[in-house]
């Protein structure tokens, strides 16, 4: 898989909109970019995913660029509950194992 | 529906000891992965079973490290002769099928702690 780039952590306030990035400069046309986040002391769990146009599902919205090369995962209003790492993963036609890296941790100020 | 779930929650050993880990994926999912976090990374790949076959074990650290998924649903991570870098969460995930658009459904893992 393709590697991603994403900062080591962000802060919000509560009830705030959030964009978290993600670079994935050396993406391939198979490549899908899926967001997973860890919750305190929890497995991962799935957020959203995309391939070329922008996503949007009851969690959140993956907004993708034209040439691909970045991604950002929005929240549209940030809750306490949304404190966690978020992953940026690309997954490329036919794989199967997700590489994570060490994603963002996201802080949310009430 | 109920979600993957992992036993024992937590489980501490001494180094040299022989272990086992438990997942029970959802009901119906074909494929199921075992994953290793430790403190501050992102999980590790280990294992990937697509049915009762290990279609992918090169994230296996070394032969210490052994799964089975005898019947292909309930797996088990077995971890011989236990070293105190054996210390991580181990986590399981299953999915509907191993195509790249399908989630990963994770369990809780398991804190293994080895002294």
């Amino acid at each position: 898989d393709a590697k991603t780039t994403q900062p080591n952590s962000m802060e919000s306030n509560e009830e705030e909109p959030v964009h978290l990035p993600c670079n994935h400069s050396t993406i391939s046309g198979t490549d899908y970019i899926h967001w997973y986040r860890q919750l305190p002391s929890q497995g991962p769990e799935y957020v959203i995913h995309g391939l070329t146009s922008n996503v949007n599902n009851r969690m959140a919205s993956l907004a993708i660029a034209e040439d691909r090369k970045s991604s950002t995962l929005i929240l549209h209003r940030a809750t306490l509950r949304d404190a966690a790492v978020y992953y940026c993963i690309l997954r490329s036609g036919g794989s199967y194992i997700p590489t994570f890296g060490r994603g963002t941790s996201l802080i949310v100020h009430p | 529906g109920a979600g993957v779930s992992q036993t024992p929650s937590n489980k501490v050993t001494e180094k040299g000891k022989y272990v086992e880990l438990r997942c029970d994926p959802i009901s119906g999912h074909t494929a199921l992965y075992w994953y290793r976090q430790s403190l501050g990374q992102g999980p590790e790949f280990l294992i990937y079973f697509q049915g009762t076959g290990a279609a992918d074990d090169s994230g296996l650290p070394n032969d210490r490290f052994f799964a089975v998924r005898p019947e292909g649903s309930v797996s088990t991570l077995k971890i011989q002769r236990t070293e105190r870098g054996d210390s991580a969460v181990y986590l399981c995930a299953s999915s509907y099928s191993s195509g790249d658009y399908n989630e990963q459904f994770f369990g809780p893992g398991t804190r293994l702690t080895v002294l």
